[in-house]
């Protein structure tokens, strides 16, 4: 199962920031925070993913709390071409048994809007 | 870069016939995967393969399903007999060795009557 839990749907405006919440309140020591995105009818895309620190990529910046139980995507300037559903995933480094595997939830559907 | 490369890209049999995916994943990518995504759904994970051995299948229905990565490059997916529950988008990704971003293909869409 997922060990993420994200809002259903969201809307932004076109031009504004838009902040994609997530929460993985059971996340452990040697797991990452990934997001990928997937437009409709594509394949799902990487966006960025995270430890511990702020990332920041030319996609998307990722904040991580400092207790690593939650986490937001900030996309600082939404297009329409933005829209898509948003997966964030717990995702275990590949060192230790798991192998890393992706384990994708529902997702959030951004909708962004002229 | 070329990307993953699926065919084909749509497919509509009949419950109870086969059918078959195939998948070209990027250059020099040694890790790809099969995912089955249902309408609705993120995507599920159905094998993994690393080379031409595989590393995780556990969650592929082995009774109809089927995969293979000969010589470490391309793969399949087959199904066989397909029911009406199969139908589905099987993504195929590919990523370098270890804990790389994965790259996903576009995807067949399976459609069993």
């Amino acid at each position: 199962d997922a060990k993420t839990t994200q809002p259903t749907s969201m809307d932004c405006a076109e031009g504004r920031a838009a902040n994609l919440p997530c929460n993985h309140s059971t996340i452990s020591g040697n797991e990452y925070v990934y997001w990928y995105r997937q437009i409709h009818s594509q394949g799902p895309q990487y966006i960025i993913h995270g430890l511990k620190n702020n990332e920041t990529n030319e996609m998307a910046s990722l904040i991580i709390t400092e207790d690593r139980k939650s986490s937001t995507l900030i996309l600082p300037h939404a297009t329409l071409r933005d829209t898509a559903v948003y997966y964030c995933i717990v995702r275990e480094y590949y060192g230790s048994s798991n192998t890393g595997k992706l384990i994708f939830g529902q997702g959030t559907t951004l909708q962004v809007k002229p | 870069e070329a990307g993953v490369a699926q065919s084909p890209r749509y497919k509509i049999i009949e419950k109870r016939q086969s059918v078959a995916f195939w998948c070209n994943p990027i250059s020099g990518h040694a890790t790809l995967y099969w995912y089955q995504q249902i309408l609705g759904q993120g995507p599920k994970l159905l094998i993994q393969f690393q080379n031409n051995g595989v590393v995780d299948d556990s969650q592929l229905p082995k009774d109809r399903f089927s995969a293979e990565r000969l010589k470490g490059v391309d793969s399949t997916l087959k199904i066989q007999p397909a029911k009406l529950e199969d139908s589905a988008v099987y993504l195929c990704a590919s990523s370098l060795v270890g804990f790389r971003e994965q790259f996903f293909g576009p995807g067949t869409r399976l459609t069993v009557l």
